[in-house]
């Protein structure tokens, strides 16, 4: 069964940062391509940044292009995502999920990140 | 950007009736559509990709129809677990993904 567990998020200020890791079992990690999607509170979904599988592509929204940066340590089968420059409209639950049959097909259950002074 | 618009946004529907969700993108994505379900406080979860194919442990009663930009989720017979909102999502740009707004199936 694939399992994925956010962790790190937490309260920060305006211009903080953070550091998001997910840990991954039951599938074989270093074979998958694994994105982070964002939800603010109460609405919809939006897709934050992806990296391959072998960590050779690495993708961004615009929105935090320069600010985020995607990471992964296969060997711990973990995924990060560190988060720079924070911003109120960063507020969001921040989930990590595994990429396959072209799309996002499990989910974490998500960790909170509040930017706020 | 790929925009996806769902409608309606609030669907109100009586247990074992059917429910029929629309997902339009704003160019083509041919047949890369997929549905998700989520229930409060839970996590998205697949119910089905290439428009049409459940994914695994999905009831029969959930199906996916459409390709190009129009597209349809239809739940036969809403059983009580299905009250929940879902999103329709386009990976033909992978992996800039976009999500519809969503649509709330409550209870009548």
């Amino acid at each position: 069964e694939v399992q994925l567990l956010e962790s790190g998020g937490g309260l920060e200020v305006p211009g903080g940062s953070l550091r998001l890791s997910c840990t991954a079992s039951g599938f074989n990690f270093s074979n998958s391509a694994m994105t982070w999607v964002r939800q603010i509170p109460g609405k919809g979904l939006e897709w934050v940044s992806t990296v391959s599988a072998d960590d050779g592509d690495i993708y961004y929204a615009d929105s935090v292009k320069g600010r985020f940066t995607i990471s992964r340590d296969n060997s711990k089968h973990t995924l990060y995502l560190q988060l720079n420059t924070l911003r109120a409209e960063d507020t969001a639950v921040y989930y990590c999920a595994k990429n396959s049959l072209g799309t996002v097909t499990s989910w974490g259950q998500g960790t909170l990140v509040t930017v706020s002074s | 950007e790929i925009v996806m618009t769902q409608s309606p946004a609030t669907l109100s529907v009586s247990p074992e009736e059917r429910a029929t969700l629309s997902c339009r993108a704003s160019q083509s994505v041919s047949s890369n559509l997929a549905w998700y379900q989520q229930k409060r406080g839970q996590a998205p979860r697949l119910l089905i990709y290439g428009a049409s194919t459940r994914a695994t442990g999905i009831p029969a009663r959930f199906s996916g129809s459409g390709s190009g930009t129009e597209f349809t989720l239809t739940i036969s017979s809403l059983q009580s677990e299905d009250f929940a909102v879902y999103y329709c999502q386009q990976y033909n740009n992978w992996p800039m993904y976009t999500f519809g707004q969503g649509t709330k199936v409550e209870i009548k």
